[in-house]
C-alpha cells in the first residue's frame, strides 16, 4: 500500500517551460487535491476533484491546469512556468465519511523555476 | 469562508509540554484537524475533533476546543526531539467539505 505517490520529487525549470506533475493514489478515494506550500503561507489549494470526471478551482488556480485521468490519477500541468510558481507541491486524496474529510498527502514535488 | 490563524514558531525543552494554539473564524465549523509535517515530507493526520466535543485525548496528545472563542489547541505531553516538525491546524467549514489550513507552527524541541 503506497498511499499517495507523486512524481517527480524534484524539478528545475526555466521560465516559459511546461511540465506535468503526476499523482496517483491506491486507496480508492473519490476526492483528490493539489496544494502548493510556500514559506510562511501554509498550504493553499490550487485545484480539487470531488470525483472522477470533475475538477474545480481552489484558492490559487491561475497558471495551472489539472486532469483527473481516472479514479487513481490526478495530474497538475504548468503550461508556461513562472518564477512565482517556485514552490513545493502536494497532492492529497480523501474519502469523505459522515462529513469528516481526512486527507492523505504525498511526499511532495519541489519545483524551482529559474 | 474559513480563516485559520496560528503562531509561526514555538520552542520548548525536551520533556516539557508543548501547547500549539489556533483560532478560526467560521462558527459553523464541523471538524477541526491537526496535521504534522516532518522535514522533507508530506502532511500526516495527528488527530481531529468534532465540533460537539470540548476535548479529545490520544496518548500524549490532548486537543481542546473552545467554540465560544473559536480557539483550538494541541498539547503534546513529554515533548521529544522527534516531535520537532511543523504542525498545521485545519478547519472544515459547515458549508464546505474541504478544510482550510493555517500557516503552520514550527515546533523546535531542544535537548
Amino acid at each position: 500500500n503506497a498511499g499517495v505517490t507523486q512524481t517527480p520529487k524534484f524539478q528545475v525549470l526555466k521560465t516559459g517551460q511546461s511540465m506535468t506533475l503526476q499523482c496517483a493514489q491506491d486507496m480508492n478515494h473519490n476526492s483528490m487535491y493539489w496544494y502548493r506550500q510556500d514559506p510562511g503561507m501554509g498550504l493553499r489549494l490550487i485545484y480539487y476533484s470531488a470525483s472522477e470526471g470533475t475538477t474545480d478551482k481552489g484558492e490559487v488556480p491561475n497558471g495551472y491546469n489539472v486532469s483527473r485521468l481516472n479514479k487513481r490519477e490526478f495530474s497538475l500541468r504548468l503550461e508556461s512556468a513562472a518564477p512565482s510558481q517556485t514552490s513545493v507541491y502536494f497532492c492529497a486524496s480523501s474519502e469523505i465519511r459522515r462529513g469528516e474529510n481526512i486527507q492523505y498527502f504525498g511526499a511532495g514535488t519541489r519545483l524551482s523555476v529559474l | 469562508g474559513e480563516d485559520v490563524e496560528q503562531s509561526l514558531f514555538l520552542s520548548v525543552r525536551e520533556g516539557d509540554s508543548s501547547v500549539i494554539n489556533c483560532t478560526y473564524t467560521d462558527s459553523s465549523s464541523t471538524y477541526l484537524y491537526w496535521y504534522k509535517q516532518e522535514p522533507g515530507a508530506g502532511l500526516q493526520l495527528l488527530t481531529y475533533i468534532f465540533s460537539n466535543m470540548d476535548m479529545k485525548q490520544d496518548q500524549r496528545l490532548t486537543v481542546l476546543l473552545n467554540k465560544k472563542d473559536k480557539h483550538l489547541s494541541l498539547r503534546i505531553a513529554d515533548t521529544q526531539t522527534g516531535d520537532s516538525a511543523i504542525y498545521f491546524c485545519a478547519g472544515q467549514s459547515g458549508g464546505s467539505y474541504i478544510p482550510t489550513f493555517g500557516r503552520g507552527t514550527s515546533l523546535i524541541v531542544h535537548p
